[in-house]
């Protein structure tokens, strides 16, 4: 079974720093393409950033350029966030998701930027 | 990137069909048939309905079919159950090798 767990999450002064994680497990984690996806309270989808299968692609949102940083440990089947200089506005549930589609996503961990 | 064009709200009765729109640009939706639809119940992970504009993931009710014709996609869900109410997100590759989607239904089954 396909499963994506999400920790990290939590309150975070604004300019301040997190690292998200997503532990993979079910498949084979380094033969896919994985996205960071998050959502503000009440708010749509948003897409943050994918890395391909083995590191060496990334691509960003306009909003999160400079600041988060996507890597993957394959050996440990773990996806990362770093995320920099955040905001208020980086408030957001944040979900880790596999591949074409995405077509599976995790239950996503809780980011608040707020003093 | 600016966000997929999507109606805020739509419904219909039980049985019924309705069609959710999704409108883009030339350089999203118009450019690749790699058009996603998820449905997301209150509180519960974004679920993957539809891939590729019109492929439904195992386990997907063939009540939900994808479509597109130039820069706008469409889902169409037939035969409307209680249990699809529920918030429906658009997505789309774009030419800038990112993803965007759109801003999402809320679909109410009457």
């Amino acid at each position: 079974e396909v499963q994506l767990v999400e920790s990290g999450g939590g309150l975070v002064q604004p300019g301040g720093s997190l690292r998200l994680s997503c532990a993979a497990s079910g498949f084979t984690f380094s033969s896919y393409w994985m996205h960071w996806v998050r959502q503000a309270p009440g708010k749509g989808l948003v897409w943050v950033s994918r890395i391909n299968s083995d590191g060496s692609t990334t691509n960003y949102a306009d909003s999160v350029k400079g600041r988060f940083t996507i890597s993957r440990d394959n050996a440990k089947n773990t996806l990362y966030l770093q995320m920099n200089s955040l905001r208020a506005e980086d408030t957001a549930v944040y979900y880790c998701a596999r591949g074409t589609g995405p077509g599976y996503w995790g239950q996503g961990t809780l980011v608040t930027v707020s003093a | 990137q600016s966000a997929l064009t999507q109606p805020a709200s739509v419904s219909g009765s039980p049985g019924q069909s309705i069609t959710i729109s999704c409108t883009g640009t030339s350089s999203d939706v118009g450019g690749y048939n790699y058009v996603s639809w998820f449905q997301q119940h209150p509180g519960k992970a974004p679920k993957l309905m539809i891939y590729e504009v019109s492929n439904r993931p195992s386990g997907v009710p063939d009540r939900f079919s994808g479509s597109k014709s130039g820069n706008t996609a469409s889902l169409t869900i037939s035969g409307l159950q209680a249990e699809d109410e529920a918030d429906y997100f658009c997505s789309s590759y774009t030419s800038s090798s990112t993803v965007v989607f759109g801003g999402g239904t809320k679909l109410t089954v009457l």
